[in-house]
């Protein structure tokens, strides 16, 4: 079955850079229209797309945080990567990583599967 | 502020009918798959419908889709208390800067 997991760290102070690992297991990143995805969801608010990279090593970033983040792959290991830097209080959230599979024709048809999400707090 | 745009919240009595409402634009719901997410509190949220009105395996007929234009809409007929969650509706912007985009969630209370 599909799993996947984040790992990170639950505090960071302001300024500092902030990795965050998913680790993933069911499916390959190796797989023609395979995608993993970082989205966040600060305390009560509404869910934010971070950041793509799909089979190809094609990186899709929010407009918003582009030049703050990185996402990577290793695709031996089952895992992505997103950095984060410069890391304020507001970037204090809930970071979830899924899974996103395209279509042939390059179609999203959902998030299908989801991490249980690591909180992350941004404090000094 | 969301992208797509979503009634804050709607309540509905047990047994009852409820619609959520997701409106956005050409670039996003207008020319792409719609994706209806529910995260029951302290959860993930969790894929409930895909391409507009389609239900992975598990999910109940109770729950339905559809999309006209650039709006969206879910329905959940037979309300349920738990159906108490915050539901989200989703899907890819084909803009210039292609993304992943959101609504900004709608809470539904089960009187």
């Amino acid at each position: 079955q599909v799993t996947l997991r984040e790992s990170g760290p639950a505090l960071v102070k302001p300024t500092q850079t902030l990795t965050l690992t998913c680790t993933f297991s069911g499916f390959s990143l190796s797989t023609s229209g395979m995608c993993v995805s970082w989205i966040r969801q600060p305390p009560g608010k509404a869910l934010e797309w971070l950041a793509l990279i799909d089979w190809d090593d094609d990186k899709y970033y929010s407009t918003s945080l582009k030049t703050r983040l990185t996402i990577s792959k290793d695709t031996s290991k089952n895992q992505v990567v997103l950095t984060m830097t410069n890391m304020d209080p507001v970037d204090t959230a809930t970071y979830y990583c899924a899974r996103i599979p395209l279509d042939s024709s390059g179609y999203f048809h959902g998030v299908d599967y989801w991490g249980q999400g690591t909180l992350v707090t941004v404090s000094s | 502020q969301s992208v797509l745009t979503q009634p804050p919240s709607v309540s509905a009595a047990p047994g009852q009918k409820v619609t959520i409402s997701c409106s956005g634009s050409s670039s996003n719901i207008g020319n792409n798959y719609v994706s209806w997410y529910q995260q029951l509190p302290g959860t993930a949220p969790k894929l409930l419908i895909y391409d507009n009105n389609k239900r992975p395996s598990g999910i109940p007929d109770r729950f339905s889709g559809s999309k006209s234009g650039t709006s969206a809409t879910l329905g959940i007929t037979g309300l349920q208390t738990g159906d108490e969650a915050d539901y989200y509706c989703g899907t890819w912007d084909s803009s210039l800067s292609a993304s992943v985009v959101f609504g900004g969630g709608t809470k539904l209370t089960v009187l």
